[in-house]
């Protein structure tokens, strides 16, 4: 168990819908990275955040969207679903106390969330 | 463009024999992390590895041990003693320096044979 935790485990939804998924990070880590798994692209990373803040942003598209809020747990909200989004999606938190990057710092991935669009 | 590559789409060892992974990476950075990471059948991504690009020594966690040789930029994985339980993708994994995001490779399938 690596301490990160992410809901729903799965989700099964329709083209067109709107749906959120959840991650909250290991205790201490300030950090939240999502990944996208699919089988065409492999592993993309999606977006940073740090503190609450962007940091760096990936290979994601317009119709996604990610937060975190205070208490440090992260959200990413996909809306307009297509066929295509179909895919395992991966959250990691790590420490990075100084905020500038911390390449150092390793990430620990939550159970991932497997989302599949009918 | 950093970029990482797995050669090997799949490998397959003996129980109780070795496997070594292949791992090659392209960047210009000097200041950079490896990993390797295993998913199994239930898709967890598990840490199994790191290794400093600055430390010589090379990273040894019990059965794993990984042979970094930086000036070929190459970073591979052995298995010692397989076990039935190691079978998985295995996904190396590069952390550059002026960069956030993990870059992986495309990962190497790992079948057990009893």
């Amino acid at each position: 168990d690596s301490g990160v935790t992410q809901t729903p485990k799965h989700l099964i939804t329709a083209t067109g819908q709107r749906v959120t998924l959840r991650c909250s990070p290991r205790s201490g880590d300030l950090s939240v990275y999502w990944y996208q798994q699919s089988l065409d692209q492999g592993l993309q990373f999606l977006i940073h955040y740090y503190n609450g803040e962007e940091r760096a942003k990936g290979n994601i598209l317009e119709r996604f969207s990610a937060q975190q809020f205070p208490d440090l747990h992260s959200e990413l909200n996909l809306s307009s679903l297509e066929l295509g989004d179909s895919a395992l999606y991966f959250c990691a938190s790590s420490v990075t106390t100084s905020g500038s990057g911390g390449a150092g710092d390793t990430q620990y991935f939550g159970p991932g969330t497997r989302l599949t669009v009918l | 463009a950093q970029t990482v590559t797995q050669s090997q789409p799949e490998m397959s060892v003996q129980e109780a024999e070795t496997v070594t992974l292949s791992c090659t990476y392209d960047t210009s950075e000097s200041d950079y992390y490896l990993f390797w990471y295993k998913q199994p059948p239930s898709r967890q991504m598990i840490l199994v590895i790191r290794q400093e690009a600055y430390k010589q020594q090379n990273a040894t966690e019990n059965r794993f041990s990984v042979n970094f040789q930086k000036a070929a930029k190459s970073f591979s994985l052995k298995i010692s003693d397989s076990q039935l339980g190691d079978a998985a993708m295995y996904f190396c994994a590069c952390r550059f320096s002026n960069d956030y995001k993990l870059s992986f490779g495309a990962g190497t399938t790992v079948t057990v044979r009893a």
